[in-house]
């Protein structure tokens, strides 16, 4: 069964540079939700998108935004890196009021920025 | 916003007997409680959840409590396996469809 894609699996950037996270979700997914992920945490909430629109926001740095485009894919971008930055970046997806319940998570995209 | 406790931080059990974390959560609004399993480096799988409109609910050696009243669940993991070492998360949302928001996290470790 296709499963939510997450590209790339790993990336390395410098500090100051941008970084762009991509996500693609099972079909018939519309709603897309980003996490973050640091070394022994638990992931935080950053963004959520439902039918190409914002749909919540949470913990999310001004030097970060995304978006949902009409495939429903999602970007993450991220500008101006800092050194804990470096995280890994979750993408779920799931279908509004559908069944089964809960998420489907990709498989992460692990930031390093040094 | 909600806030998630879990405890204990770090669980070891012998291989074959229970493991029995439990979480609490602040926002009376949240009905959708779902644990997740992960392991290193790897994606959060969901591995059981509960809505508030059900006190508990079990899949083969797996299950989770719910009291709604006190604001607290449980998960517990019977006959206990090494492939049950990971780091475990309860989470709760307002709906299926809401974010979720996650405790902090239990490793569980197996012991032979």
């Amino acid at each position: 069964a296709a499963g939510v894609i997450q590209s790339p699996r790993h990336l390395i950037k410098e500090k100051r540079e941008t970084a762009t996270l991509k996500c693609y979700p099972i079909p018939r997914h519309d709603t897309v939700y980003w996490y973050q992920q640091g070394p022994g945490q638990d992931p935080q909430f950053l963004i959520s998108f439902y039918e190409k629109m914002q749909s919540d926001k949470g913990s999310i740095p001004d030097r970060f935004s995304a978006q949902q485009f009409s495939d429903y894919h999602s970007e993450l971008n991220m500008s101006s890196l800092e050194l804990g930055d470096s995280a890994l970046y979750f993408c779920a997806t799931n279908a509004q009021g559908a069944l089964p319940y809960g998420y489907t998570f990709g498989s992460g995209t692990r930031l390093t920025v040094v | 916003g909600e806030n998630v406790e879990q405890h204990p931080s770090t669980l070891s059990v012998q291989e074959g007997d229970s493991a029995v974390i439990k979480c609490t959560y602040s926002d009376s609004a949240s009905n959708y409680f779902p644990w997740y399993k992960q392991e290193l480096g790897k994606r959060p799988q969901l591995i059981i959840d509960i809505r508030s409109n059900v006190g508990e609910k079990k899949d083969q050696r797996i299950a989770v409590t719910l009291n709604k009243t006190a604001k607290h669940f449980s998960l517990h993991i019977t006959e206990t396996q090494p492939e049950d070492s990971a780091v475990y998360f309860c989470a709760a949302s307002r709906n299926r469809d809401d974010k979720i928001i996650f405790g902090k996290g239990t490793r569980l470790h197996i012991l032979p």
